[in-house]
C-alpha cells in the first residue's frame, strides 16, 4: 500500500515561471492538504481539498496560487509567476476521514522548490 | 506569541540518553501530533494522542489537557534518532493543524 506520493522531489524555477506541484494521496483517502514549510519556519496549512472540492482555502497566498483535486488524477498545486519568496519545502497530507480529531495524517516526502 | 511553543529548540545527547521533548499550545485543541522529520526528507507521524500517553518501542508521548502541555520521551537514545520533531495540534476552533517550529536533536555515538 504506496504512501503519499509527492513529485517531483525537488523542482528549480526561474523568477516568472510556473510551478506545479503533484500529491497523490494514499489508497482509499479522498481528503488531501496542502502545507509549506518556509526555510527555518514552521509547517504552515495552505489549502484542504476533497474530490472536486475546495474545502478551505484560508492558508492560501490571494494571488498566484491555486489547488484543485480531479476526479481522477493527484491533486496540484500552482503557482503562477513564481518569485524567490515562494523557495520552500511544499508537503501534502491525506486523510481517509474528513475533519475526525480522530483521523491521523500521512504525509509525503515534500517538493523541494528553488526559485532562482 | 506563537499558539504552540516547543522547547527546546536545539538538542545534542549522547547515545543512550533519555531525551525530552516539550510543546506547550494555548488554544483549545481536539488532538495533539507529534511528527518526526529527518533532514532532506519527509515527515512521519510518531504520535497522535488527545488524552493520557502513548508508547510506540523506545517512544513515549504524553498530554495534559488541563496544563496544555505535551511532551515526547525518547529512551536509549540512538544516532538515528536524530531528526527534526515537530508538535502540532489540531485547533478546535478552525479544525486545522498548527504546527510548533520543530526540536532538531542530534544524538552522537
Amino acid at each position: 500500500n504506496a504512501g503519499v506520493m509527492q513529485n517531483p522531489r525537488h523542482l528549480v524555477r526561474r523568477r516568472g515561471q510556473e510551478a506545479r506541484l503533484r500529491c497523490s494521496p494514499m489508497k482509499g483517502h479522498s481528503h488531501v492538504y496542502w502545507y509549506r514549510q518556509l526555510p527555518e519556519e514552521g509547517l504552515k496549512f495552505m489549502v484542504y481539498l476533497q474530490k472536486e472540492n475546495i474545502i478551505d482555502e484560508s492558508g492560501m497566498p490571494k494571488e498566484r496560487f491555486s489547488a484543485e483535486f480531479p476526479k481522477e488524477g493527484p491533486s496540484i498545486l500552482r503557482i503562477q509567476q513564481v518569485v524567490r519568496g515562494d523557495s520552500a519545502a511544499y508537503f501534502c497530507a491525506s486523510s481517509p476521514l474528513a475533519g475526525s480529531y480522530n483521523s491521523p495524517l500521512h504525509f509525503g516526502n515534500g517538493t523541494r522548490l528553488t526559485v532562482t | 506569541k506563537n499558539e504552540v511553543e516547543q522547547s527546546p529548540q536545539n538538542l545534542t545527547a549522547q547515545e543512550g540518553e533519555f531525551i525530552t521533548i516539550n510543546c506547550s499550545y494555548s488554544v483549545g485543541i481536539s488532538a495533539l501530533h507529534w511528527l518526526q522529520q529527518h533532514p532532506g526528507g519527509g515527515i512521519v507521524s510518531l504520535f497522535m494522542l488527545s488524552s493520557g500517553k502513548k508508547k510506540h518501542g523506545r517512544l513515549i508521548a504524553t498530554i495534559n489537557i488541563q496544563e496544555k502541555h505535551s511532551s515526547l520521551h525518547i529512551t536509549a537514545s540512538h544516532p538515528r534518532d536524530s531528526a527534526v520533531y515537530i508538535c502540532a495540534v489540531k485547533s478546535m476552533r478552525t479544525d486545522k493543524l498548527i504546527f510548533g517550529t520543530g526540536t532538531r536533536l542530534q544524538v552522537f555515538p
